[in-house]
């Protein structure tokens, strides 16, 4: 079993929809955080906790440590928002990043 | 501010061989940290160098070595290379290590060894 879940897998919504993409991991961890990558290989940092949520712009992420579980919410979705979302998690006691295996995230005009 | 530049961005080699990737980090950053991205595997962590040293390393085979200069600038060195290695190299800085802060990532290596 993987450290590091992440769900769903690929997700396609309408233009303007809320979305929710998951993460949970299984062990007690340091810090989280989670990358945007876009088609060609770039990617781009959204968020880094520990704890609590954080918010910027359209982008919302949570994390509840005692649950092991971690949210990332886009708002009004775009298409421009069209991407892989990575979760990667710090484990306690093992300084190396362990990432998910990522949400294919299609926004249809 | 000169985000983190990596070279080559693309590059062919044949089994056998060997290869060197280089990552320039954002001015100021101390810490490299490399990254193996593949269709099979998803990214995994190669290791990472702060000031020089290596400070922490992933489940790789000792083909993969990498080295930070006293500039930050950082090389990864694959040898005897195998088809398997064929991905997406990434690597990413940060002020001081990107366990507590930001990381930025450059836009990778993609190596095809054939």
């Amino acid at each position: 079993k993987n450290e590091v879940e992440q769900s769903p897998q690929n997700l396609t919504a309408q233009e303007g929809e809320f979305i929710t993409i998951n993460c949970s991991y299984s062990v007690g961890i340091s810090a989280l955080h989670w990358l945007q990558q876009h088609p060609g290989g770039g990617i781009v940092s959204l968020f880094m906790l520990s704890s609590g949520k954080k918010k910027h712009g359209r982008l919302i992420a949570t994390i509840n440590i005692q649950e092991k579980h971690s949210s990332l919410h886009i708002t009004a979705s775009h298409p421009r928002d069209s991407a892989v979302y990575i979760c990667a998690v710090l484990l306690f006691g093992n300084e190396k990043l362990t990432f998910g295996t990522g949400t294919r995230l299609t926004i249809i005009p | 501010k000169a985000g983190v530049t990596q070279t080559p961005r693309y590059l062919i080699k044949t089994r056998g061989q060997q290869v060197t990737l280089s990552c320039s980090p954002i001015s100021g950053h101390r810490s490299v940290s490399w990254y193996q991205q593949t269709p099979g595997q998803g990214l995994q962590f190669l290791f990472e160098y702060f000031s020089e040293t290596q400070r922490n390393k992933g489940n790789f085979p000792g083909r993969f070595s990498g080295r930070q200069f006293s500039n930050s600038r950082s090389e990864m060195n694959v040898s005897t290379l195998e088809l398997g290695d064929s991905a997406l190299y990434l690597c990413a800085s940060s002020l001081d290590g990107g366990w507590s802060g930001e990381l930025f990532f450059g836009e990778g290596s993609r190596l095809t060894v054939l």
